[in-house]
């Protein structure tokens, strides 16, 4: 069982947003503002969307944004398009003694 | 070009040992806290081990505490992880990371599979 709760899968037509939460507790997500999200298509390694709950990484396209309430941090993608189905990751800092979590990973589908 | 390159995946026995590495390029090797995330099949990613830029500390999830070891040759660049007393349970593949910030893992390799099977 992830440390991080996911659900398993969202979907969306093409133009649409979809959103992706992440649940943590007020030991990881809730504590810190180090939460970071990964996209990884079947057969290739992570690939980093969002750091730091909603900053983005040069080249990410702006239609990926991130933000944080709480205990719970969420991806959304909007404009959705056919390249960006993939299973989205979330992770969190999750302090000296876990040190780092992850969550079980979200499936978007491009209807 | 920063490249992340693992190698030492394999098919072991339970109870085995296999030692993994992770060739760094394209950065200053010693200015990263390196980490492994693994991935069994069809599951998600999971935290393994991590060691500080400056190889001071490193510290390990408690699946694998007392059974991996992670070290780093500065000299050559390149990051290890050392497995024993392998389980079932261990068989995934095996990521190295760059980390620029507080888990912000910025490069992955493109990982080596270690499956466990008797």
């Amino acid at each position: 069982q992830s440390a991080l709760t996911q659900p398993r899968s969202v979907s969306g037509s093409p133009g649409q947003s979809v959103t992706i939460s992440c649940t943590g507790t007020n030991s990881d997500v809730g504590a810190y503002n180090y939460v970071s999200w990964y996209q990884q298509h079947p057969g290739k390694a992570p690939q980093l969307v969002i750091y730091d709950v909603s900053k983005r990484p040069s080249g990410v396209p702006d239609r990926f944004s991130g933000s944080k309430s709480g205990n719970t941090a969420s991806l959304t993608i909007s404009g959705l398009q056919a390249e960006d189905e993939a299973d989205y990751s979330c992770c969190s800092y999750a302090g000296t003694s876990t040190h780092v979590a992850f969550g079980g990973g979200t499936k978007v589908t491009v209807l | 070009q920063v490249q992340l390159v693992e190698s030492g995946g394999g098919v072991v026995q339970p109870g085995g040992a296999l030692r993994l590495s992770c060739a760094a390029s394209g950065f200053t090797f010693t200015s990263h806290t390196m980490h492994w995330v693994r991935q069994a099949p069809g599951k998600g990613l999971e935290w393994v081990a991590f060691v500080r830029y400056d190889g001071s500390d490193e510290y390990y999830a408690d699946s694998v505490k007392g059974r991996f070891t992670i070290s780093r040759d500065t000299s050559k660049n390149i990051l290890y992880l050392q497995m024993s007393r392998l389980r079932g349970e261990d068989t995934a593949m095996y990521y190295c990371t760059r980390d620029s910030s507080w888990t912000m893992f910025d490069y992955w390799g493109q990982g080596t599979l270690v499956t466990v099977y008797s």
